[in-house]
């Protein structure tokens, strides 16, 4: 079946670059997302990789490594309002008529102190 | 403006009741899919749609039963068979059918769904 793990919870503080990993194992690949949710909100897309590397958008990356089932958002400049969860999801295929589907990791808690 | 709607925001029920979420879009996307949120927790899918007329069981079905005779919309019905239903309940959307390229879900605000 599809896993993915990440931290349940990580501090950080305002101004500083906090990592965020995530590890899966799933059939059928075919790209790691990053969403962030804030408490009561529905969670927003922030990133996609679909190949190795690194993806930048503004303070936030994200990278992929498919040999090692590895992907990391990374955020810069930490602002008090980036707190929030952050949950990796992966693509895979599912069944024979090739659809497909998300799973969602169970997110990381990341906190920004002052 | 394009977006994805989900009504009620809170909704009460008592015990034994059936309740329907509804979700509708306008963004003419294809998919569409169904998420339970409880307290600290990721997203758990319950059903997902890649067409009209057609749907997938997620990993937690049971309990839940759905309907996709439009392309907007595609509401949840939550049944009495469903043991624990006091939950955040997410509906979403997408674009895609092809195999490759980004898919980028897009969320509804939510029903923040009470069993009394």
């Amino acid at each position: 079946g599809q896993s993915l793990e990440q931290p349940s919870e990580v501090t950080a503080v305002e101004g500083a670059i906090v990592q965020i990993n995530c590890t899966y194992q799933t059939s059928g690949f075919y790209g790691l997302s990053w969403y962030q949710q804030h408490d009561g909100g529905a969670p927003t897309f922030l990133s996609y990789n679909a190949l190795d590397g690194l993806e930048e958008t503004g303070r936030f990356s994200s990278f992929l490594s498919r040999s090692d089932s590895y992907g990391y958002l990374l955020l810069q400049e930490l602002q008090m309002k980036d707190s929030a969860s952050y949950f990796c999801a992966v693509r895979d295929q599912r069944n024979s008529g090739g659809y497909q589907k998300v799973t969602f990791g169970t997110g990381t808690k990341l906190q920004v102190i002052p | 403006d394009g977006g994805i709607t989900q009504s009620p925001k809170y909704l009460f029920r008592k015990e034994g009741q059936n309740v329907t979420l509804s979700c509708e879009q306008n963004l003419n996307h294809d998919a569409m899919y169904w998420y339970r949120q409880d307290p600290g927790q990721g997203l758990r899918l319950i059903y997902y749609s890649q067409i009209v007329n057609d749907f997938q069981k997620g990993d937690i079905a049971e309990g839940y039963s759905v309907s996709r005779e439009k392309k907007e919309s595609f509401p949840l019905t939550v049944t009495s068979a469903q043991k624990n239903p006091t939950a955040f309940y997410l509906c979403a959307s997408s674009r895609q059918r092809e195999a490759e390229g980004t898919d980028t879900q897009y969320f509804g605000p939510g029903t923040r769904l009470t069993v009394l």
